[in-house]
């Protein structure tokens, strides 16, 4: 089973340039989640989805966008990038659970470290 | 909003000392997990334990949701066990401790 896939797992951009960050799960699961990961803060949700097609914001989703055109895959984009969102980046994936009540661990994939100079 | 602490924040051990890592949340929390972010940065998921007590190997935790606390005991300790130890819990919102980081020196 590969669960959460994270690629790429390194990336370096400049200032301004565009990416895709891409998660794929195989575990069927509803819900997936991008976090961030910076020194000194724990993960934070920046964007997530609790179904196909459903995008919703999480504490810090200001200059990313998601989306989730199908259910095994959620990305997460940069339209332009700064060096403020030079970061690690996780994904998540968990089995359904409304608004947070739920009672579902999450499988987080192996992250994707960014650069941005 | 709901605050979580983790005590201590940083933990030097002998390998084969014991020890014992804390989550205090400051309302109750659903779903609580335990991770470990090894040297490399993975993060591999240890217990789901929104309550009662579970033991793998050397690991065990046991969570008390009535009076909002966790606690991971390690045995043993190895140097495999260095990393960043996180909770982690939800209550409408996802609530993420700053973890506690452990090295374990040979």
């Amino acid at each position: 089973n590969a669960g959460v896939t994270q690629t790429p797992k390194f990336r370096v951009l400049k200032t301004g340039q565009s990416m895709t960050l891409l998660c794929a799960q195989d575990m069927n699961h509803e819900y997936m989640y991008w976090y961030r990961q910076d020194p000194g803060m724990g993960l934070r949700l920046i964007h997530y989805s609790v179904g196909e097609g459903t995008t919703a914001k999480g504490e810090v989703p200001d200059g990313y966008n998601v989306s989730r055109l199908k259910k095994q895959n959620f990305l997460l984009g940069l339209e332009s990038a700064a060096p403020s969102q030079t970061s690690v980046y996780f994904c998540a994936s968990s089995y359904s659970t409304p608004a947070f009540k739920g009672n579902q661990p999450q499988h987080f994939g192996d992250g994707t470290r960014l650069s941005i100079l | 909003g709901i605050q979580v602490e983790q005590s201590p924040p940083d933990l030097i051990l002998q390998e084969g000392a014991n020890s014992t890592l804390r989550c205090n949340f400051s309302d109750s929390v659903n779903n609580l997990q335990w991770f470990h972010q090894n040297p490399w940065g993975q993060l591999i998921n240890l217990f789901y334990i929104p309550s009662g007590t579970k033991q793998n190997g050397r690991l065990s935790a046991t969570t008390v949701a009535t009076e909002r606390y966790s606690l991971l005991y390690i045995s043993s300790s190895q140097t495999t066990d260095s990393g960043v130890y996180f909770c982690f819990g939800n209550n409408r919102k996802l609530i993420w401790g700053l973890g506690t980081s452990l090295a374990v020196n040979p």
